[in-house]
């Protein structure tokens, strides 16, 4: 079964900081991977996905993941956070050995503090 | 604009009625979703369908139904056998290729009261 790990429900970082959001994945085989940003009461949006085309991915709003497959880990970072940036993120799996069912994190919510 | 689109926003519904939520999408996705979030417990999976008048069970489906008479449309009826239906709910529908991504709905908050 896959699963996905997000160490970390609470981040918070000073603006114009380092972001980093930590997932990481079970999976007998490669997955893809996603990471999406959800604001208060909206669904939630699509930042990068990974499909395998190259281990380093950049997504919208300056977000970006690398795939680390001997750490089974997909990563979701930042160099300059914004307050904007606060928000729940979470990281998601799906993979054709489960019938291509998304599973996702229980999510990270980050705080950035003036 | 294609998208996903659910209503409504806001529900308040009474001990003891069933209520339904609408998810309708035009992106002419094949597979479409119902999650229900709580706090501190990440999205959980009710129902899923790949394809029309099929769908499956998902890690919560008790106390709700679904039917998927139409590729576009794929509402979620809470019963009153579920019971703690307060929530917020998610639609989301997606290709059926592994490395596509879902896309989603902007929710309902369900209230009973």
């Amino acid at each position: 079964a896959q699963s996905v790990t997000q160490l970390g429900s609470h981040v918070s970082v000073s603006e114009g900081a380092l972001v980093l959001l930590r997932c990481n994945y079970s999976s007998s085989v490669p997955p893809y991977l996603f990471w999406y940003v959800q604001y208060p009461n909206q669904g939630l949006q699509l930042l990068l996905k990974y499909t395998s085309a190259a281990t380093l991915v950049k997504g919208i709003n300056g977000f970006e993941a690398e795939f680390k497959k001997s750490e089974t880990s997909f990563h979701l970072t930042k160099p300059s956070a914004h307050m904007s940036d606060a928000a729940e993120y979470f990281c998601a799996v799906r993979s054709p050995n489960t019938g291509n069912q998304f599973y996702f994190g229980t999510g990270t919510s980050l705080t950035v503090i003036p | 604009d294609g998208g996903i689109t659910q209503s409504p926003k806001y529900l308040f519904r009474k001990e003891g009625q069933n209520v339904t939520l609408s998810c309708e999408q035009n992106l002419n996705h094949d597979a479409m979703y119902w999650y229900r979030q709580d706090p501190g417990q990440g999205l959980r999976l009710i129902y899923y369908s790949q394809i029309v008048n099929d769908f499956q069970k998902g890690d919560i489906a008790e106390g709700y139904s679904v039917s998927r008479e139409k590729k576009e449309s794929f509402p979620l009826t809470v019963t009153s056998a579920q019971k703690n239906p307060t929530a917020f709910y998610l639609c989301a529908s997606s290709l059926t290729g592994p490395n596509t991504e879902a896309f989603f709905g902007q929710g309902t908050r369900l209230t009973v009261v």
